[in-house]
């Protein structure tokens, strides 16, 4: 079964600097890869996803993802933080045998002024 | 733009009774799930659902839950005696395809913030 991991539970930088936060998955077939928001009383948002096509992912609000599959990563990056960008992240890992999405255990992005 | 809707947005019941919470997935989507997140904790498969019934289902969904489509539109989660441990925020999703065509993306309702007590 698929699974993934969240490597850290909570990051936090200043507004203007890059942002990194790391997953790093587990699957018996071709996976597909998502990165989830959720913001404070929200609902989860699809950030950006990869499935199979190109390795780097871009996403909405100037995210990206880069998808290696020697090293079984799924970071997600964005080169400089804004204060709307504080909120939970979740990567998310789905065989393409089979429909349930697992979740990592989500990262809390705090970001600074 | 096409998005999943939950009813209600918050349910408090008490122990022991029956709840139902309410999804319409987005129209022309084929595959179905219900998701949960306990307060603090991570987000956890409960089951997806494809063709009328249930593809996949985590060691969560015991003999309490139950899923149904009733009608052409509404996917519900029924939880048939709850307990305390039960209290959670409960995410529906759709997809349109499950297989490797590449369009797995699932789309997350609100939730449903479901407190027993």
């Amino acid at each position: 079964a698929q699974s993934v991991t969240q490597l850290d539970s909570h990051v936090s930088v200043s507004e203007g600097t890059p942002v990194l936060l790391r997953c790093n998955y587990s699957s018996s077939y071709s996976p597909s890869l998502f990165w989830y928001v959720q913001h404070p009383n929200k609902g989860l948002q699809l950030l950006l996803k990869y499935t199979s096509a190109a390795t780097l992912v871009k996403g909405i609000n100037g995210f990206e993802a880069e998808f290696k599959k020697s090293e079984t990563s799924f970071h997600l990056t964005k080169p400089s933080a804004h204060m709307s960008d504080a909120a939970e992240y979740f990567c998310v890992v789905s065989d393409l045998n089979n429909n349930d999405m697992r979740f990592g255990a989500g990262t809390r992005l705090t970001v600074k002024p | 733009e096409p998005e999943v809707t939950q009813t209600p947005s918050h349910q408090v019941t008490q122990m022991g009774q029956e709840v139902i919470l309410r999804c319409v997935p987005i129209s022309n989507h084929l595959y179905f799930y219900w998701y949960r997140q306990i307060l603090g904790q991570k987000v956890e498969f409960l089951v997806s659902f494809y063709n009328n019934e249930i593809s996949e289902k985590s060691e969560i969904f015991d003999d309490q839950f139950s899923v149904e489509r009733p009608d052409g539109s509404n996917f519900t989660l029924k939880i048939r005696s709850t307990k305390l441990e039960d209290s959670a925020m409960y995410f529906c999703a759709s997809s349109f395809a499950g297989g490797d065509d590449g369009n797995t993306e699932a789309f997350f309702g609100q939730g449903t913030r479901l407190t027993v007590v």
